[in-house]
């Protein structure tokens, strides 16, 4: 596609639940990369995708966080028993090669969960 | 540790006025700065960057100058326009990382009203 697409847009779950949520980014893009952003927070970096594997996943707060990609494409962020202080926007970015290292990153328009 | 402080908002202009949002940071080394912006409805996308200490980007009329002494990347731009409302978003990028992991500050919201 022409941007970065994710999906649900909008999420409503119940606590204790699970929730997968997905990041489609711009094609030939090899750097994914999620964030979150809270209320009144910055942006919170999650974990950082290159190709398939994950040099750097130190931004999970907690082991009921998990991420993945195949393909070197398609990235999924799966949130296991859901708590209420996991609702945010999480956002997906992407990189291009050329744009390795340059700071230029691409979002989507974000994936709003609440959990009630 | 890294972190970047942005001027809280939200902020409100009319068309044409000044616009300052101030950004300072902590960091080791010499990070990279950068201003992106989320408008309505849509991603954030790249504004404008500084790789290094004097350096100054700019972009659709805004600028920002990296001052290592004050350790401020400020936002600024001569004449606002209706189209200028979004939030804006500071961010460091740590200069030795082989990645592109950002550290952003909350973000400050700008209204311009005509």
């Amino acid at each position: 596609g022409a941007g970065v697409s994710q999906s649900p847009s909008n999420k409503v779950t119940e606590k204790g639940k699970d929730v997968e949520l997905r990041c489609d980014p711009i094609s030939g893009h090899t750097a994914l990369y999620w964030y979150r952003q809270s209320l009144g927070q910055g942006l919170e970096f999650l974990i950082y995708f290159q190709g398939n594997s994950a040099p750097d996943k130190s931004g999970l707060p907690s082991d009921r966080f998990s991420a993945e990609r195949t393909g070197g494409s398609v990235s999924t962020l799966t949130i296991q028993r859901t708590q209420q202080e996991d609702s945010a926007v999480y956002l997906c970015a992407s990189s291009a090669p050329t744009g390795a290292n340059t700071g230029e990153l691409f979002f989507g328009e974000g994936s709003r969960l609440t959990v009630l | 540790g890294n972190s970047v402080t942005q001027m809280e908002g939200p902020v409100t202009l009319s068309e044409e006025a000044f616009l300052t949002i101030n950004c300072t940071y902590t960091a080791t080394g010499y990070p990279s700065l950068f201003w992106y912006v989320q408008y309505p409805g849509e991603g954030l996308q790249l504004l404008l960057k500084a790789t290094k200490a004097d350096d100054k980007g700019s972009n659709k009329g805004f600028e920002a100058t990296y001052r290592k002494e004050t350790t401020s990347f400020h936002l600024e731009k001569g004449s606002v326009q209706v189209s200028d409302s979004a939030v804006y978003f500071c961010a460091l990028k740590k200069r030795q990382t082989g990645a592109n992991n950002l550290f952003f500050g909350t973000g400050t919201r700008l209204t311009v009203i005509p």
